[in-house]
């Protein structure tokens, strides 16, 4: 089984629909990552959260809100959908080796908003 | 932050070593170089990181400049799965930093 699982694969939502990505881990990693990727650019940072109680933004978080439910599920809620949120999204988590992290993405979960 | 620039395209025959050069030449002394891989329809994943020696593992190699201003991944022998965005990324010595991903380097390998 996956490591870090998202769900749905894939969206499609309307205008103005309220939408929520999922992530779940088995890895036991305290921190966990929701990224966006657009065609041909690299991945921008929405959300990430260092452990249950500790949330914060990255460089592109407006228009979207997070949720640290336990320590092994992570998820991203848009309160209303809008065109340019269509994107392939990420979500990852990390362990840290000394000051050193490495990440692990899940699959990604395409959204399409009309 | 320090910057990174990469080609944004390269080719690479099957069975071949292939360079992925990294230029990060406003670099600091506590900044690692980190370097992720995505394959087509993946999520990322990681390949390798270093500070100033040369780090060898199963995936990669990492070249590194003496005056760490810039790096080559090393694959050693391409193969088509190798087929994917490589991204050099450097990452702040620090818990509280983040990666940040640029746009990578396609690399395309030929059979």
């Amino acid at each position: 089984d996956a490591d870090v699982t998202q769900t749905p694969r894939n969206r499609i939502t309307k205008t103005g629909k309220r939408i929520m990505l999922e992530c779940s881990q088995t890895k036991g990693h305290d921190r966990m990552y929701w990224y966006r990727q657009d065609p041909g650019l690299g991945l921008r940072l929405i959300y990430y959260s260092f452990d249950v109680k500790d949330i914060n933004k990255g460089e592109i978080s407006d228009g979207y809100s997070v949720s640290r439910q336990a320590q092994a599920k992570f998820s991203l809620s848009l309160e209303s959908a809008i065109p340019n949120q269509t994107a392939l999204y990420f979500c990852a988590t990390s362990d840290l080796v000394g000051t050193q992290e490495t990440q692990y993405f899940g699959p990604g979960t395409r959204l399409l908003v009309l | 932050d320090a910057k990174t620039t990469q080609p944004n395209s390269m080719e690479s025959n099957e069975e071949e070593p292939v360079h992925l050069p990294c230029n990060h030449s406003t670099i600091s002394g506590t900044d690692y170089i980190h370097w992720y891989r995505q394959l087509p329809s993946q999520g990322p994943e990681y390949v390798i990181h270093g500070l100033t020696s040369n780090v060898n593992n199963r995936m990669a190699s990492l070249a590194i400049a003496e005056d760490r201003k810039s790096s080559t991944l090393i694959l050693h022998r391409a193969t088509l799965r190798d087929a994917a965005v490589y991204y050099c990324i450097l990452r702040p010595s620090g818990s509280a930093r983040q990666l940040t991903f640029g746009s990578g380097t396609q690399l395309t390998v030929l059979p």
